[in-house]
């Protein structure tokens, strides 16, 4: 079974970088198929894809979030992890790290999600 | 950019049908994908490539998808379905992943 947890610090100050990690255990890491993916939730509102990697190296972001976001890999250690910049109050949600797939495929196994806070 | 649009929220009775939509422009050409959210937990994958059933999903949940909308029914609505629902779906034309804004389904 496919685990995916997510680990960082809860609180960032305005301003600053928000650096999350998603292990991923109990499965395939290393392979084409899957895409790592990073999608947050403001506190009673929806979900928003924030973006993604690849084994290749490639990357795909949300067009609202592209310059303020970096998604990467670390394959030996089964892990890959999200840089957001320029936190504000507005960034403060629950991010969940997700396993996808190419163009149009599901978000098929969720970690439990991490709750980040912007707070000075 | 694509909008995916859900009514905030419906109820429905145990025993009772569901039907939760989610519209979009010419989304019958799209594959959606729909996810139930409970409170305080992960988002589950239902229904993926607009009718399929993921291992494990009682038959209870269905989908359809034609011309601007998508529908996810639940039939024999239980307690235990009481949970938010957001549809998915990839724009290719920004290679962006949507969601809809979410359908809370209160069980009377």
């Amino acid at each position: 079974q496919v685990q995916l947890q997510e680990s960082g610090p809860g609180l960032v100050k305005p301003g600053q970088t928000l650096s999350l990690t998603c292990t991923v255990s109990g499965g395939a890491f290393n392979v084409d198929t899957y895409y790592w993916d990073w999608i947050r939730q403001p506190a009673g509102k929806g979900l928003e894809w924030i973006g993604r990697t690849h084994i290749s190296g490639s990357t795909n972001y949300n067009p609202l979030l592209k310059s303020r976001v970096s998604v990467s890999m670390d394959t030996s250690k089964k892990q890959f992890s999200l840089k957001m910049t320029s936190m504000t109050a507005a960034d403060s949600a629950v991010y969940f790290c997700a396993r996808g797939g190419k163009f149009g495929s599901p978000f098929d196994y969720w970690g439990q999600g991490i709750l980040a806070t912007v707070s000075s | 950019s694509y909008v995916l649009t859900q009514t905030p929220s419906m109820s429905v009775a145990p025993g009772q049908t569901a039907p939760i939509t989610c519209g979009g422009s010419d989304i019958g050409r799209k594959s959606v994908h729909w996810y139930q959210q409970k409170a305080g937990q992960a988002p589950v994958l239902v229904i993926h490539y607009d009718s399929e059933r993921p291992s494990g999903i009682p038959e209870r949940f269905s989908g359809s998808n034609s011309g601007n909308v998508a529908t996810l029914t639940i039939t024999r609505v239980e307690a235990g379905d009481e949970a938010d629902y957001y549809c998915h779906v990839w724009d290719s034309n920004s290679d962006n992943r949507v969601f809809g804004g979410g359908t809370k389904l209160t069980v009377l």
